[in-house]
């Protein structure tokens, strides 16, 4: 059974860097499928950040390209989210998932709980 | 982008009822690459459907989705206790991945 599990700062003062990290049990992530980080704003919909390929690769949303990195820790088995230069706009239920690709979208057949993370000084 | 607007937002219902829940995409949706999830509070979401019909491993057939085009369909035959959640549609025919604002199926 795959299992994900998001970890991070509840709170991040605006300016500074988000950074989570999930760690994945029952499956490699080396092994193959997508990588993935999922966020829903209080009150919005949920939003697609951007994935990361088993191989290194990695396919982001255009609307957080600039301040999105997500990374590998294959020795963990985890992969992590960095978003940098934080505002109340980022304020969110992050998820993490596994990823499935056709034409170059997504769907996620596993997903952990989610964390949420609060931007405020 | 694809936007996805689904109806009704809360669909109030009895257990045994059957649920009718409705996804409109702004554009076709490609090979009819859409997806449903469930999401209880304090729970992982799980997803239901992929392909706009085929169910995903585990997942009760009573859970069924339709659809192709712009408009699709998630519909549980009878409710069951544990049914009672937000639902979402997802499409994956274009990047980005875009989801729909969700369903919450109430109990009456």
């Amino acid at each position: 059974q795959v299992q994900l599990q998001e970890s991070g700062p509840g709170l991040v003062k605006p300016s500074e860097t988000l950074s989570l990290t999930c760690a994945v049990s029952g499956y490699s992530i080396t092994s193959g499928y997508y990588w993935v980080w999922i966020r829903q704003p209080p009150g919005k919909g949920l939003e697609w950040i951007g994935s990361l390929y088993y191989s290194g690769s990695t396919y982001y949303n255009s609307s957080l390209k600039s301040r999105v990195t997500i990374s590998a820790y294959t020795s963990k088995n985890q992969f992590s989210l960095k978003v940098s230069s934080v505002t109340a706009a980022d304020t969110a239920m992050y998820y993490c998932a596994r990823g499935q690709s056709h034409a170059g979208s997504f769907f996620f057949d596993y997903w952990g709980q989610g964390t949420l993370v609060t931007v405020s000084s | 982008e694809i936007v996805l607007t689904q109806s009704p937002g809360t669909l109030s219902l009895s257990p045994g009822e059957r649920a009718t829940l409705s996804c409109r995409a702004s554009q076709r949706v490609s090979s009819s690459y859409l997806a449903w999830y469930q999401r209880k509070p304090g729970q992982a979401p799980r997803l239901l459907i992929y392909g706009a019909s085929s169910r995903a491993t585990g997942i009760p057939d009573r859970f069924s989705g339709s659809g192709s085009g712009t408009d699709f369909t998630l519909t549980i035959s009878r409710l069951e206790p544990e049914d009672f959640a937000v639902y979402y549609c997802q499409q994956y025919g274009s990047s980005p991945a875009t989801f729909g604002q969700g369903t919450k199926v109430e109990i009456k």
